[in-house]
């Protein structure tokens, strides 16, 4: 099993929708990371969370050290959202460790 | 500031050849890491530096990789010799205790 697990995988809305991607983990954490990557292949980070809740702009990321979960919500969704969504964590001793991502498509 | 620099964008070589990557992090951070991204694995990290002292290089697939980062500015990822099965996209990234920044990576592809 791996230990940051990514959900859904695939995930096709329209825009507007409101969208949400899960992440759970199984390790101890100091950080958890939300990064994006476009189709020509640049990874952005998005969010650095330990706890709570960001907002950046329609882009809002929660964590629930407790239940180790992580959500990334987008509101109001447009095509250009459409990219590859990865959760990172960094552990206890210090290692990254990515989820899988979710692929987004957002349709006009 | 220009983002984390990493160069060549594109490099193919065949097999048995040494190929040499290079990043220049963001001026002042102090970490600076090493992934590796194919469709099968997606994203792993390969190794990590923390104030240009290698902290864990568990990553790092075989003897053929290694890392180095002479000085805060310049890091390079060699793999000697090159397999086909080493064709991935090679991304750096820096921080100081914030968020990741990456290059734009490095499309590396053994024939």
């Amino acid at each position: 099993k791996n230990e940051v697990e990514q959900s859904p995988q695939n995930l096709t809305a329209q825009e507007g929708e409101f969208i949400t991607i899960n992440c759970s983990y199984s390790v101890g954490i100091s950080a958890l990371h939300w990064l994006q990557q476009h189709p020509g292949g640049g990874i952005v980070s998005l969010f650095m969370l330990s706890s709570g809740k960001k907002k950046h702009g329609r882009l809002i990321a929660t964590i629930n050290i407790q239940e180790k979960h992580s959500s990334l919500h987008i509101t109001a969704s447009h095509p250009r959202d459409s990219a590859v969504y990865i959760c990172a964590v960094r552990s206890g001793d210090d290692k990254i460790i990515f989820g899988k991502g979710t692929r987004l498509h957002i349709l006009p | 500031d220009a983002g984390v620099i990493q160069s060549p964008r594109h490099e193919v070589t065949e097999m048995g050849q040494e190929v040499t990557l290079r990043c220049k992090p963001i001026s002042g951070h102090n970490s600076l890491f090493w992934y590796r991204q194919t469709m099968m694995r997606g994203l792993e990290l390969l190794i990590y530096f923390n104030n240009n002292v290698p902290i864990d290089d568990s990553g790092m697939p075989e003897d053929r990789f290694s890392a180095k980062m002479p000085n805060a500015s310049f890091s390079t990822l060699k793999i000697q010799p090159s397999e086909p099965r080493d064709s991935a996209v090679y991304f750096c990234a820096s921080s100081l205790y914030s968020p990741l920044h990456f290059g734009n990576g490095t499309r590396l592809t053994v024939t």
